[in-house]
C-alpha cells in the first residue's frame, strides 16, 4: 500500500497550459516537501509545507498544504518547457527520520 | 547554502568488482545521511539511513553486507556496492538533514553506476 499517492503519474501539455499535482495519504505530515528532479540530476527542493492549509507561492507554482495536513497540491500556471521534470511529494511524520515520497509525476511541457 | 555533492557522478564497473560512492554535505554539518536508489522514471527507493558515528539503518529487502555505509564524519558518508552485479546498475543518490531541520532532506546529484 502506498502512503502517499500521487497523482496524476504522467502529464504531456502544451506550453501556456495550467495543470495540479495532487498528493493524497490516509496519514497525517508534520510537513511536506515538493521536488523537482530532472533527468540525470538529484531531486532540488522547491517547498516545504508545514501548517495545515498553508499556501506558498514560488513564481507560476503554488503549492497548498491540506487543513488536515494529509494532502498537498502543486499548481503550475501558463507552464513553460522548463517545466519539464519529474515532481516528487515527500511527506514527513513525526516520530520518524524519513521521508516517505510519492511515485512521482513526469511533466512534460512541448513547446 | 544546503549544497551536497557526489563522487562520482558517474562510474562503470565489472562484475564482481566494488565501487565506493561519496556523499559530502559541503557547508553544513549533516547528522544525518540518507541513500536512495532510483529506477528509470520511477521515484526514490530509501535503501539506508546514517548518523553520523553509528551504524546504518537498513530499509527491509536492502542487503547490509551488499550495500556497505559509512558516515565517519559530519560531512562525509560513504556507499560501497560490494561485488557488484549487473543488477546493481542504477541512479544512486545521497541526501542529507540537520538536527535543527530534520524534516528537510538536500539532495546530491546522484550517482550512475553501470555494471557490465
Amino acid at each position: 500500500t502506498q502512503l502517499l499517492e500521487q497523482s496524476p503519474q504522467f502529464l504531456s501539455i502544451q506550453e501556456g497550459e495550467n495543470l495540479t499535482v495532487y498528493c493524497n495519504s490516509s496519514s497525517v505530515f508534520s510537513s511536506l516537501q515538493w521536488y523537482r528532479q530532472e533527468p540525470g540530476e538529484g531531486p532540488v527542493l522547491l517547498v516545504t509545507v508545514v501548517t495545515g492549509g498553508e499556501v506558498k507561492k514560488l513564481k507560476r507554482l503554488t503549492f497548498q498544504f491540506g487543513d488536515a495536513r494529509k494532502d498537498s497540491s502543486l499548481h503550475i500556471t501558463a507552464a513553460q518547457p522548463g517545466d519539464t521534470g519529474l515532481y516528487l511529494c515527500a511527506g514527513a511524520r513525526s516520530g520518524y527520520s524519513t521521508l516517505t515520497f510519492g511515485k512521482g509525476t513526469m511533466l512534460l511541457v512541448s513547446p | 547554502g544546503a549544497v551536497v555533492s557526489q563522487h562520482p557522478s558517474r562510474v562503470i564497473c565489472k562484475s564482481g568488482t566494488s565501487v565506493k560512492i561519496e556523499c559530502r554535505s559541503l557547508d553544513f554539518q549533516a547528522t544525518t545521511m540518507f541513500w536512495y536508489r532510483q529506477f528509470p522514471k520511477q521515484s526514490l527507493m530509501l535503501m539506508a539511513t546514517s548518523n553520523e558515528g553509528s551504524k546504518a539503518t537498513y530499509e527491509q529487502g536492502v542487503e547490509k553486507d551488499k550495500f556497505l555505509i559509512n558516515h565517519a564524519s559530519l560531512t562525509l558518508s560513504t556507499l560501497t556496492v560490494t561485488s557488484a552485479h549487473p543488477e546493481d546498475s542504477s541512479f544512486y543518490i545521497c541526501s542529507a538533514s540537520t538536527r535543527k531541520a530534520q524534516e528537510t532532506q538536500y539532495f546530491g546529484p546522484g550517482t550512475r553506476l553501470l555494471v557490465l
